[in-house]
């Protein structure tokens, strides 16, 4: 299986929360990271947590890792259409280099 | 954040024919710089890394006699498709870092290569 794995497709209801899942592989992973990419654009950094940790709060973003599992979670508070894109899970070990998942496609409908 | 650019947006050229693609680091100094490759629904396919001033480290599979990375200054880095076929029409991004670690990386907007 891939190294890092992602649901392809999310669709919510503008204003309710999305929970987007990530499981990954690599147990010596350091930095677990979420990106955006809006259509025919690059990777905008959305936020990371440390391996470390288990929660990290950021506005309307929570990320929730178990490191257990291997289990991350991006939850996005109160979702508006212009959140609608692509969100990649990426981690990252020693090499500082991600391996990035497949991305989910987040779709926010009226 | 900082700014990372890529030039052409999108480029359509004939199969057979090589094209460049330029990834400038707008207000920083990037002494690494990645390409990265990527198909529709799929994710980003690391293809090389490059430092200023050395040769770029290819990842496994990445032909480097087909993708030609230069890496000539701080501020740029360049990928140039040779003899290009159908089969290299992809999504071509790169990113860029300043002090290495990964959160201070900063992505280009990307590149549309489209062979016919």
């Amino acid at each position: 299986g891939e190294d890092v794995e992602q649901s392809l497709f999310l669709s919510v209801r503008e204003g309710d929360s999305s929970v987007i899942n990530c499981t990954y592989t690599d147990s010596s992973s350091t930095y677990l990271y979420w990106y955006k990419q809006e259509p025919g654009a690059g990777l905008q950094l959305l936020t990371y947590i440390f391996s470390n940790m288990d929660m990290k709060q950021d506005q309307r973003l929570t990320v929730l890792l178990n490191k257990k599992d291997k289990h991350l979670s991006l939850r996005i508070a109160d979702t508006q259409t212009g959140d609608s894109a692509i969100y990649f899970c990426a981690e990252s070990g020693g090499s500082y280099i991600p391996t990035f998942g497949r991305g989910t496609s987040l779709i926010v409908h009226p | 954040g900082a700014v990372v650019s890529q030039h052409p947006s999108w480029v359509i050229c004939k199969s057979g024919t090589s094209v460049k693609i330029e990834c400038r680091s707008l207000d920083f100094q990037a002494t690494t710089m990645f390409w990265y490759r990527q198909f529709p629904k799929q994710s980003l396919m690391l293809m090389a890394t490059s430092n200023e001033g050395s040769k770029a480290t290819y990842e496994q599979g990445v032909e480097k006699d087909k993708f030609l990375i230069n890496h000539a200054s701080l501020t740029l880095s360049t990928l140039t498709v040779t003899s290009a076929h159908p089969e290299d029409s992809s999504f071509y991004i790169c990113s860029a870092t300043q002090q290495g670690g990964w959160t201070e990386a900063f992505f280009g907007q990307g590149t549309r290569l489209t062979v016919v």
